[in-house]
């Protein structure tokens, strides 16, 4: 089946350091992969997304790059500010199927000290 | 606000009673979903509706729980006869289908549900 494995948390860096989080699937077909956030006390909201092999998704300075043949999608960004501070969502969708429902890893919690 | 939007937000009952929530997608979305996500977990899907039809549900959907979307626009969401493994945020998500939209889902912020 379609499931999603990231790295568990929390993860805690300090101002403008760099920042990975590992993702990787196992999807049947090709399925799309997205990153959402959850900032404290709001709902998710999406990051960024790669719908084919060697796609980059990008947004406010977070990367990843659909590398189908290690089955990944890690998020990166250079430089993590205090605002950055959430718990993020690896996903994928596997347009396979009619539903198109999202099936999400654990998700990992960022701390980013000042 | 256009977004995705529930309620209640929170809501405290006792085992045993029954609970609906209710969930308004962004107007124009023709697809909703439901997710519930437990501590420590991502959301976990639970139901799917293409306008008033509800297309699949998870395995996670025990016959205690129902979900509607009568006119293709709201959805509510009844657990009867609660148990306190049902505690869990309860989200509801809508998209939009097309090539454009390439079926992003916009999530609300949730139903918490705490069962005693």
């Amino acid at each position: 089946g379609n499931s999603v494995t990231q790295m568990e948390g929390p993860v805690t860096l300090s101002e403008e350091a760099f920042l990975t989080i590992n993702c990787t699937y196992t999807a049947t077909g090709y399925p799309s992969l997205f990153w959402y956030v959850q900032y404290p006390g709001e709902g998710l909201q999406l990051l960024l997304k790669a719908t084919k092999a060697d796609d980059k998704g990008s947004n406010k300075g977070f990367e990843a790059t659909y590398r189908k043949e290690t089955t990944s999608f890690h998020l990166e960004k250079g430089s993590v500010q205090v605002s950055d501070s959430a718990v993020y969502f690896c996903a994928l969708s596997n347009y396979g199927g009619a539903t198109n429902k999202l099936i999400f890893g654990t998700g990992t919690l960022l701390a980013v000290q000042p | 606000d256009t977004g995705v939007s529930q309620d209640p937000r929170h809501k405290i009952t006792k085992r045993g009673q029954n609970v609906t929530f209710r969930c308004d997608p962004i107007s124009e979305h023709n697809r909703l979903y439901w997710y519930r996500q437990t501590l420590g977990q991502g959301p976990e899907f639970l139901t799917y509706f293409q306008n008033e039809a509800q297309l699949e549900k998870s395995r996670l959907l025990s016959d205690r729980f129902s979900a509607e979307r009568p006119k293709g626009s709201f959805s509510t969401l009844e657990i009867q006869r609660t148990e306190q493994g049902d505690s869990a945020m309860y989200l509801c998500a809508s998209s939009l289908t097309g090539q454009r939209s390439y079926n992003e889902q916009f999530f609300g912020p949730g139903t918490r549900l705490t069962v005693l």
